[in-house]
């Protein structure tokens, strides 16, 4: 079946370290693949999607790269800041045109000054 | 703000008790999804609607458990006679169909509930 596995967390960092969070996914097919941020009190937004083998998805300094040989989709950024204290999750796409999402377990960045 | 709301964003009730969540998403999006989050868990996809029509059923939702887009606008999720097990976060989503999908959903808050 489809599924997601994401590093445990939490994940501790100082301010302008670099960050990475492990994806790796099982699925049938070609899903689409993202990583999704909540904010503290904050709903989950889309930090950032890849559609297709090799893609890269970035925003706002964080980069991930759909690698289908090793199944993977590892969220980087090489400097991370205060304000990118949330957690993370990984989640692939496995209904096609539905929408519909497999999330990992999620990963809490903490980000201390 | 335009974006997806949640009603309540906090319930307590009782175990036995009946409780209702609306959810008001992005008005130009016709797809409606439900999920569930529990502690230390991903959310966990229940079910979705495209407009009114509600096209797929997660087994996740057991028949205590109904979901309804009367209009193809606002959508309430009701569990009847809840247990202790469905305390989590029920989270709502919308995202648009046909050649304006994006893949991407655009989660609203979510509505958290503690059954006592």
């Amino acid at each position: 079946g489809n599924s997601v596995t994401q590093m445990e967390g939490p994940v501790t960092l100082s301010e302008e370290a670099f960050l990475t969070i492990n994806c790796t996914y099982t699925a049938t097919g070609y899903p689409s693949l993202f990583w999704y941020v909540q904010y503290p009190g904050e709903g989950l937004q889309l930090l950032l999607k890849a559609t297709k083998a090799d893609d890269k998805g970035s925003n706002k300094g964080f980069e991930a790269t759909y690698r289908k040989e090793t199944t993977s989709f590892h969220l980087e950024k090489g400097s991370v800041q205060v304000s990118d204290s949330a957690v993370y999750f990984c989640a692939l796409n496995y209904g096609g045109a539905t929408n519909k999402l497999i999330f990992g377990t999620g990963t809490l960045l903490a980000v201390q000054p | 703000d335009t974006g997806v709301s949640q009603d309540p964003r906090h319930k307590i009730t009782k175990r036995g008790q009946n409780v209702t969540f609306r959810c008001d998403p992005i008005s130009e999006h016709n797809r409606l999804y439900w999920y569930r989050q529990t502690l230390g868990q991903g959310p966990e996809f229940l079910t979705y609607f495209q407009n009114e029509a509600q096209l797929e059923k997660s087994r996740l939702l057991s028949d205590r458990f109904s979901a309804e887009r009367p209009k193809g606008s606002f959508s309430t999720l009701e569990i009847q006679r809840t247990e202790q097990g469905d305390s989590a976060m029920y989270l709502c989503a919308s995202s648009q169909g046909g050649t304006a999908n994006t893949g991407e959903l655009f989660f609203g808050e979510g509505s958290r509930l503690t059954v006592l």
